[in-house]
């Protein structure tokens, strides 16, 4: 079964340091977000991407976030210049056009000390 | 604006029990429903969706759950826990506009006692 893949599993970085998570998606799907979770607190929606745009961003991802999609099969996100407060789970979700179920990756841990 | 209320953080039942997860919604737009379940060290995983067909939906695992939209409620059920079972559960809920952001509930945390 098709599956959404992240590297790395956990990401160790330290404050102020620039940090690249990676994700690919199912392959046909064309709609892409990123999710995080504090320890302890709801998965929060941060973003999400469609037709190499962004669709739609919340109040987290202010302008040291930023998402790519380098070539057909890659999800970026990077976090320029990060802070403790940026250390979460981070998922990536993907999902057909017009379908309601996203799928998302197993995350990656980020740890910012 | 959107948002879900799960209440609690942690429930424990015995193995056979029936499990009973509450969620209740607000949402300004008619709404899709999730449960979703996170299983340690692992992603999370679609358990069933409502997305206004029958109001009663059943998803894998035995579990099911009712859209009751008099009570805005999506309570997540299963006559009976297994020790599989055992994992964290999210609400969300979403607009229908297709492929929009999930929001999701605190997640609440099942422990099954053999």
């Amino acid at each position: 079964e098709p599956e959404v893949t992240q590297t790395p599993s956990h990401q160790v970085t330290q404050m102020g340091q620039e940090v690249i998570l990676r994700c690919v998606p199912i392959s046909n799907h064309l709609y892409f977000y990123w999710y995080r979770q504090i320890l302890g607190q709801k998965v929060e929606f941060l973003v999400s991407f469609y037709n190499n745009e962004i669709s739609e961003k919340s109040e987290i991802f202010d302008d040291q976030f930023s998402v790519e999609r380098p070539d057909g099969s890659n999800f970026t996100l990077k976090i320029r210049s990060t802070k403790l407060e940026d250390s979460a789970m981070y998922f990536c979700a993907s999902n057909l056009q017009g379908s309601y179920e996203q799928y998302f990756g197993p995350g990656t841990r980020l740890t910012v000390t | 604006a959107q948002s879900v209320t799960q209440l609690g953080s942690h429930v424990s039942v015995s193995e056979g029990a029936l499990v009973l997860l509450r969620c209740n919604y607000s949402s300004s737009v008619p709404p899709y429903l999730f449960w979703y379940v996170q299983y340690p060290n692992q992603g999370l995983q679609l358990l069933l969706k409502y997305t206004s067909a029958a109001t009663l939906v059943k998803g894998i695992n035995g579990f099911e759950a009712e859209f009751k939209k008099s009570e805005t409620s999506f309570h997540l059920t299963k006559p009976s826990a297994h020790m599989s079972d055992a994992a964290e559960y999210f609400c969300a809920v979403s607009g229908r506009g297709g492929s929009e952001k999930l929001v999701f509930g605190k997640g609440m945390k099942l422990t099954v006692n053999p």
